[in-house]
């Protein structure tokens, strides 16, 4: 069975950094890309950013120079350092892995609430 | 790049079926798409891939009711004999050079 749980998320002052983790089990995590989506406070699905098996990695513009993506395959786990994080990085973050060959997530984890707040 | 537009709501009974639309921007009409269900306080789930003519691949543990089809630049997902549970967001996502895309939602309810 396919798992992604996150954690890392909590508290931060605007101009603060938080790095969430993702670990990963049931399959086998180095064969395939992976993505974190966030959703603010009564919005829709946001892409943040995606890293594919080969460590190629895509950012969406509002994170672009601030949020780094990475992977550890030898402890199936996905990361996401956040830096300078604004009121408006204030969202729930899922992990998710991607279909085999397509950029479409088919395994999604629970989340872990992320807020920006003095 | 590609964007997606959905309606912001729709709304069925219970029993009864639906049609969601999930339109693909100008010369994007080729792309595959992907349908996900957010339950209310509950995180996102995938529901299919759906291909430009049409044909479509349920996730794990998806009834038939859930099914996809195409038409040029829209892409619908259906449900069929709707039940409670099915009140829920719909999303619809598909990717670009170096991003990915989601729709805005469609908040399906069932009366």
């Amino acid at each position: 069975e396919v798992q992604l749980v996150e954690s890392g998320g909590g508290l931060v002052k605007p101009g603060g950094s938080l790095r969430l983790s993702c670990a990963a089990s049931g399959f086998t995590f180095s064969s395939y890309s992976m993505n974190w989506v966030r959703q603010a406070p009564g919005k829709g699905l946001e892409w943040v950013s995606s890293i594919s098996s080969s460590s190629y990695k895509d950012y969406a513009d509002s994170v672009k120079g601030r949020f780094t993506i990475s992977r550890d395959n030898a402890k199936n786990s996905l990361y996401l350092q956040m830096n300078s994080l604004r009121a408006e990085d204030t969202a729930v973050y899922y992990c998710a892995r991607d279909l085999s060959s397509f950029y479409l997530p088919e395994y999604w984890g629970q989340g872990t609430l992320v807020t920006v707040s003095s | 790049q590609p964007v997606l537009t959905q309606s912001p709501s729709a709304s069925a009974s219970l029993g009864a079926s639906v049609k969601l639309t999930c339109t693909l921007s100008s010369g994007h009409s080729g792309y595959v798409i992907a349908w996900h269900q957010q339950q209310p306080e509950k995180g996102p789930r995938y529901l299919m891939k759906l291909n430009s003519d049409g044909s479509h691949s349920r996730g794990d543990g998806i009834p038939d009711r859930f099914s996809g089809s195409s038409s040029g630049a829209e892409r619908y997902l259906t449900i069929s004999s709707l039940q409670s549970e099915d009140e829920a967001d719909y999303y619809c996502q598909t990717w670009g050079t170096g991003i990915r895309v989601f729709g805005g939602g469609t908040k399906l309810t069932v009366l």
